[in-house]
């Protein structure tokens, strides 16, 4: 099946560093979602991309439409504790029968 | 406006039982997906339902299935349990048909399956 790649499976950081995600695909996507899971907790929408080259921010958070629309990123800025969890990408192809799928998440630790 | 909420947020059951989950969609949201979470493969559609049918089915073995009440509040069945059902999981909804742009999953907090 569709396949997103994230890698690495965890990433390590300092509070107030800035840190970048990417999320890539062999297939074409016309949509990009990005959220954030928190334990116990389902998957929390974080930003959505309709558009290829389309740089989207909310608050911190910055995530870009690849132009090859086979990619994505997310970036987030001056991280702090609570940014920790784990980060999923989502695509989405236009069609009847299109289901968004997920990449196998980031998750991303901040040492205070 | 309420979240989704999906109910009970933890199951215990014995391998060989069936079991029913319970998903409330955001209100005015028409379509309910379904998706299982596990450590080793991630996030993996199950199926999902518009307007009372199912519009899309993931892989999934005929033991999983799901039916969707005119409120729009949707259910999910798994028969025969197996240990490899041991999962989370998540119902998330949408306004319009899960496949249309600009209309984003919301998820709930999930369903919380042990299989024994």
């Amino acid at each position: 099946g569709q396949q997103l790649n994230q890698s690495p499976q965890s990433m390590f950081i300092q509070e107030g560093e800035d840190v970048s995600m990417n999320c890539t695909s062999s297939s074409i996507f016309n949509t990009w979602l990005w959220y954030k899971q928190d334990p116990g907790e389902g998957p929390v929408l974080l930003i959505a991309l309709y558009k290829a080259g389309e740089l989207t921010s909310n608050g911190r958070l910055t995530a870009q439409f690849g132009i090859t629309r086979k990619d994505s990123f997310l970036n987030i800025s001056a991280s702090i504790p609570s940014d920790v969890g784990i980060y999923f990408c989502a695509g989405r192809k236009t069609g009847a029968n299109s289901k968004l799928t997920f990449g196998k998440g980031i998750t991303l630790s901040v040492r205070p | 406006k309420a979240g989704v909420t999906q109910t009970p947020r933890y199951l215990i059951k014995t391998r060989g039982q069936q079991v029913t989950l319970s998903c409330s969609p955001i209100s005015g949201h028409r379509s309910v997906s379904w998706y299982q979470q596990t450590p080793g493969q991630g996030l993996q559609f199950l199926f999902e339902y518009f307007s009372e049918t199912q519009r899309n089915k993931g892989n999934f073995p005929g033991r999983f299935s799901g039916r969707q009440f005119a409120n729009s509040r949707s259910e999910m069945n798994v028969s025969t349990l197996e240990l490899g059902d041991s999962a989370l999981y998540l119902c998330a909804s949408s306004v319009d048909r899960a496949t249309s742009m600009n209309s984003p999953l919301h998820f709930g907090n999930g369903t919380r399956l042990t299989v024994t």
